[in-house]
């Protein structure tokens, strides 16, 4: 079946630090890949999407390229914020269903 | 704002009782989900609809069952709940389109005494 492994956390970095979480991915066909964000005591949200091999997803200095040979979705930030302290899920969705990460919990320290 | 809400919001309850989560959206989204989060698990999926009365289970959907009699209302309810139930539920809907991303409820947290 379908499987997502992301990059086993805490990661705790300064603040201005670059960020990277690595996902790799299992799945048949071409799935769509996602990477969602959760604040404490909330629902995940949607951070960035890609739906085709080479998509590059970006949202709020966030970014991920979509690479089908290497089965890939790291989510970058080159300048982390205090603000962007939380727990970080990468997913795919095919077939009607979403697979998510474990999930990888990010301090950043001022 | 998918305009998703989930009740109650927490919930303590003892071995061996019934309980029922609601899901309501606003939106007409024809597929909705349920998942539970755990520590070291993610979110993993117990059960989904993608439709009025058309549902289909999960990876972990054992102790637990679901309805869809309203487009708006996708409800959980755990037959008799056990100490290894104890989560944090969270429904979801998916948006149609290229990637049917998902969006959220805030969640309920369920203690099972």
């Amino acid at each position: 079946g379908d499987s997502v492994t992301q990059m086993e956390g805490p990661v705790t970095l300064s603040e201005e630090a670059f960020l990277t979480i690595n996902c790799t991915y299992t799945a048949t066909g071409y799935p769509s890949l996602f990477w969602y964000v959760q604040y404490p005591g909330e629902g995940l949200q949607l951070l960035l999407k890609a739906t085709k091999a080479d998509d590059k997803g970006s949202n709020k200095g966030f970014e991920a390229t979509y690479r089908k040979e290497t089965t890939s979705f790291h989510l970058e930030k080159g300048s982390v914020q205090v603000s962007d302290s939380a727990v970080y899920f990468c997913a795919l969705h095919r077939g009607g269903k979403s697979t998510f990460g474990d999930g990888t919990t990010l301090t950043v320290k001022p | 704002d998918a305009g998703i809400t989930q009740s109650p919001r927490h919930k303590v309850t003892e071995t061996g009782t019934p309980v029922t989560l609601r899901c309501h959206q606003t939106e007409n989204h024809r597929y909705m989900y349920w998942y539970r989060q755990d520590p070291g698990h993610g979110l993993r999926l117990i059960h989904y609809s993608y439709g009025v009365k058309d549902t289909d289970k999960g990876e972990v959907s054992d102790g637990y069952s679901v309805s869809r009699s309203k487009t708006e209302d996708f409800l959980l309810t755990l037959e008799s709940a056990t100490s290894s139930q104890t989560s944090v539920y969270f429904c979801a809907i998916s948006v149609k389109g290229d990637s049917y991303e998902q969006y959220f409820g805030p969640g309920t947290r369920l203690t099972v005494t």
